[in-house]
């Protein structure tokens, strides 16, 4: 079936760190591929989107590239910041409808 | 613009009692999203409805669970009775008819069963 893999968290970083966050994938066909970011006490938000293959979604900062033949879609930030800090959710598009499988979620703590 | 309101915030209750979850979606979406998040198991989807409808509810634990969207704007989550293992937190999502996959959330209602 159609899965999602985050890697495992917490990520410390300090100030204007790069960030890098992988998510692999496994699905049947080209899905749409996401990254949501959820704050503390928060419900989750959209924070960039790929629709195909060598596509790059990006949003405030970060990006991710869709990777066919690696099916990855690696969330990326060149200079993070202490407001940064969420947890961060890759996820695939399943099946003809509009249902989201999440991954499970990394956590990211960036301190000054 | 109000954004998808959920409530309570948080409920807590003692086992067996009955617990009903509210959530008013962005006037306009038209697909509506149960979702329960804990560390065990992460986000899991629990139903869908599209128009009003429910799509798919295969994500529903058991018969004491049950989801109904009387109207485009109000739906309710109910278990019925709870157990400790119900304690999550229930999130509603809505969706424009549209954009597949670009939920908007609400912020979630934290479930405590003693």
């Amino acid at each position: 079936g159609n899965s999602v893999t985050q890697m495992e968290g917490p990520v410390t970083l300090s100030e204007e760190a790069f960030l890098t966050i992988n998510c692999t994938y496994t699905a049947t066909g080209y899905p749409s591929l996401f990254w949501y970011v959820q704050y503390p006490g928060e419900g989750l938000q959209l924070l960039l989107k790929a629709t195909k293959a060598d596509d790059k979604g990006s949003n405030k900062g970060f990006e991710a590239t869709y990777r066919k033949e690696t099916t990855s879609f690696h969330l990326e930030k060149g200079s993070v910041q202490v407001s940064d800090s969420a947890v961060y959710f890759c996820a695939l598009l399943s099946g003809g409808y509009n249902k989201l499988i999440f991954g499970a979620g990394t956590r990211l703590a960036v301190h000054p | 613009d109000a954004g998808v309101i959920q409530s309570p915030r948080h409920e807590v209750t003692e086992m067996g009692q009955e617990v009903t979850l509210r959530c008013k979606p962005i006037s306009g979406h038209n697909s509506l999203f149960w979702y329960r998040q804990t560390m065990m198991r992460g986000l899991e989807l629990l139903i869908y409805f599209n128009n009003n409808v429910p799509i798919d509810d295969s994500g529903m634990p058991e018969d004491r669970f049950s989801a109904k969207m009387p109207n485009a704007s109000f739906s309710t989550l109910k278990i019925q009775p709870s157990e400790p293992r119900d304690s999550a937190v229930y999130f509603c999502a809505s969706s424009l008819a549209g954009t597949p996959g670009e939920l908007f959330f609400g912020e979630g209602s934290r479930l405590t069963v003693l």
